[in-house]
């Protein structure tokens, strides 16, 4: 596609629930990123994939967040019995490869509301 | 993780040009140095990115000290659209991740 893609754009579910939010990065691109940003705060790194391997999950806060990148291309986060407390926007972003000297572009995010 | 100290605001009038300043003391010899923007209520935005010699794209030029130390982000005419959070960033091998801080708001005035 042309850009990073993200579904749901919104998505509100109740506390102990689980919720899968999708990314599709850019076409080709190897490195694939996600984030979390709550209200009035920068981007707060979670993981990333190069291809299907996950590289760095050091950011996912606890145990109920995992991401998955099968086929080195769509990715999955997924957060297991929800709290009120991951209410935020998630964001996943992507590079042609991964290393210093590329741009990573980001996607419009999923805003993720627990009740 | 370089640490990175930015205004927390600043403010520019339209037209005009914005010199947005980032100190990167601890930076590493092989971290590049990246900028990135946030509008309101949209995801973050590639400015600009260098190493050691100063840049120039379509949207701004970066100017890296010689020592690498700092940097500052030149928008030559702001733009009423520029009006977001600018974050300067050291993106090494060694973490192989943009590390956000908090940034400068940048607000133009008509």
């Amino acid at each position: 596609g042309a850009g990073v893609s993200q579904s749901p754009r919104y998505k509100v579910t109740k506390r102990g629930q689980d919720v899968a939010l999708r990314c599709d990065p850019i076409s080709g691109h190897v490195s694939l990123y996600w984030y979390r940003q709550a209200l009035g705060q920068g981007p707060e790194f979670l993981t990333y994939f190069n291809y299907e391997a996950q590289q760095d999950k050091s950011g996912l806060p606890n145990d109920r967040f995992s991401a998955e990148r099968p086929e080195g291309s769509i990715s999955t986060l997924t957060i297991q019995r929800t709290e009120q407390r991951d209410s935020a926007m998630y964001r996943c972003a992507s590079s042609l490869s991964g290393g210093p000297g590329n741009t990573i572009y980001f996607g419009e995010g999923s805003w993720l509301t627990v009740v | 993780d370089a640490k990175t100290t930015q205004p927390n605001s600043m403010e520019s009038n339209e037209e005009e040009p914005v010199h947005l300043p980032c100190n990167h003391s601890t930076i590493s010899g092989t971290d590049y140095i990246h900028w990135y923007r946030q509008l309101p209520s949209q995801g973050p935005e590639y400015v600009i990115h260098g190493l050691t010699s100063n840049v120039n794209n379509r949207m701004a030029s970066l100017a890296i000290a010689e020592d690498r130390k700092s940097s500052t982000l030149i928008l030559h005419r702001a733009t009423l659209r520029d009006a977001a959070v600018y974050y300067c960033i050291p993106y090494g091998g060694a973490t192989n991740k943009l590390i956000f801080g908090t940034g400068t708001l940048l607000a133009v005035q008509p």
